[in-house]
C-alpha cells in the first residue's frame, strides 16, 4: 500500500499558484519524497524530490515540514498544461528500489 | 538527459498471440528497470523488477510465465505478454534510473497501449 495520503482532486485558476498537499506521517529517515505527474495517456513525468530541505527547480518547489510528516508541491503559476494527476511518493534512496504509486491528486487548471 | 524510450506506443493483437514491448534507456545505463501496468482510471501498479543479467522479480499476483521479462543489456529490457487475452489489455509502462545512483529519480517511458481483441 502507498505510504502517502493526498486529496483526490483539486482545482486551480490559470496563472495562480497550485499548492498540492501530501501526508506521509510514517516516513522513515532514509526515505525521500518524490513528486511525479501523469498527463492522460502518457508515462509519469518526474517533477522534484527532497529529503528534508525545501527544494526548487524550474518546474516547482517542494516544501517539507520540519518533522517530515507532510509536504507541499507548489506550481507557482499554473497553466492549462499542468492539468494532470500528481503523485507524491516516498522511496528509499537505494538503487533498484521501485516507486509505489498511490491514487494521486487530479489537478484541474481552468481559465 | 535520462530519457527512457518504449516501443511500440500502441499495439493491437489477437487473443492467443504474444506481444513484445521494448524499453530502452537512451543516454544512460540501467542495471535495473521496472515494469508497471495501468488500467483505466487507476494508478500504476508495479508488475516486476527487471535486473540486467539475472531473473526478474515479480510482484505478488503477477504470472511470471505469462509476462516474460528479459534484460539482456544495460540499456534494454523487454516485456513479452504471452498468449494474450482481452483482460491483458492495459497500459504498460517501464521506468529506469542510472546505475549506481541512490536518490536519483526514476524516469519513465511513454507507455505502450495494448489492446487484445
Amino acid at each position: 500500500d502507498a505510504k502517502t495520503t493526498q486529496p483526490t482532486s483539486m482545482d486551480c485558476a490559470e496563472g495562480r499558484a497550485a499548492n498540492l498537499p501530501c501526508n506521509h506521517s510514517t516516513i522513515s529517515g532514509n526515505e525521500y519524497v518524490y513528486w511525479y505527474r501523469q498527463i492522460h495517456s502518457q508515462g509519469p513525468q518526474y517533477i522534484i524530490h527532497g529529503l528534508k530541505n525545501n527544494e526548487t527547480n524550474e518546474m516547482a518547489s517542494l516544501i517539507i515540514t520540519e518533522d517530515r510528516k507532510s509536504s507541499t508541491l507548489i506550481l507557482p503559476h499554473a497553466t492549462l498544461r499542468d492539468t494532470a494527476v500528481y503523485y507524491c511518493i516516498v522511496r528509499v534512496a537505494q538503487a533498484g528500489t521501485a516507486l509505489i504509486f498511490g491514487k494521486g491528486t487530479t489537478l484541474s487548471v481552468s481559465s | 538527459g535520462a530519457v527512457v524510450s518504449q516501443h511500440p506506443s500502441w499495439v493491437i493483437c489477437k487473443s492467443g498471440t504474444s506481444v513484445k514491448i521494448e524499453c530502452r534507456s537512451l543516454d544512460f545505463q540501467a542495471t535495473t528497470m521496472f515494469w508497471y501496468r495501468q488500467f483505466p482510471k487507476q494508478s500504476l501498479m508495479l508488475m516486476a523488477t527487471s535486473n540486467e543479467g539475472s531473473k526478474a522479480t515479480y510482484e505478488q499476483g503477477v504470472e511470471k510465465d505469462k509476462f516474460l521479462i528479459n534484460h539482456a543489456s544495460l540499456t534494454l529490457s523487454t516485456l513479452t505478454v504471452t498468449s494474450a487475452h482481452p483482460e491483458d489489455s492495459s497500459f504498460y509502462i517501464c521506468s529506469a534510473s542510472p546505475s549506481g545512483t541512490g536518490d536519483s529519480p526514476l524516469h519513465f517511458g511513454n507507455g505502450t497501449r495494448l489492446t487484445v481483441t
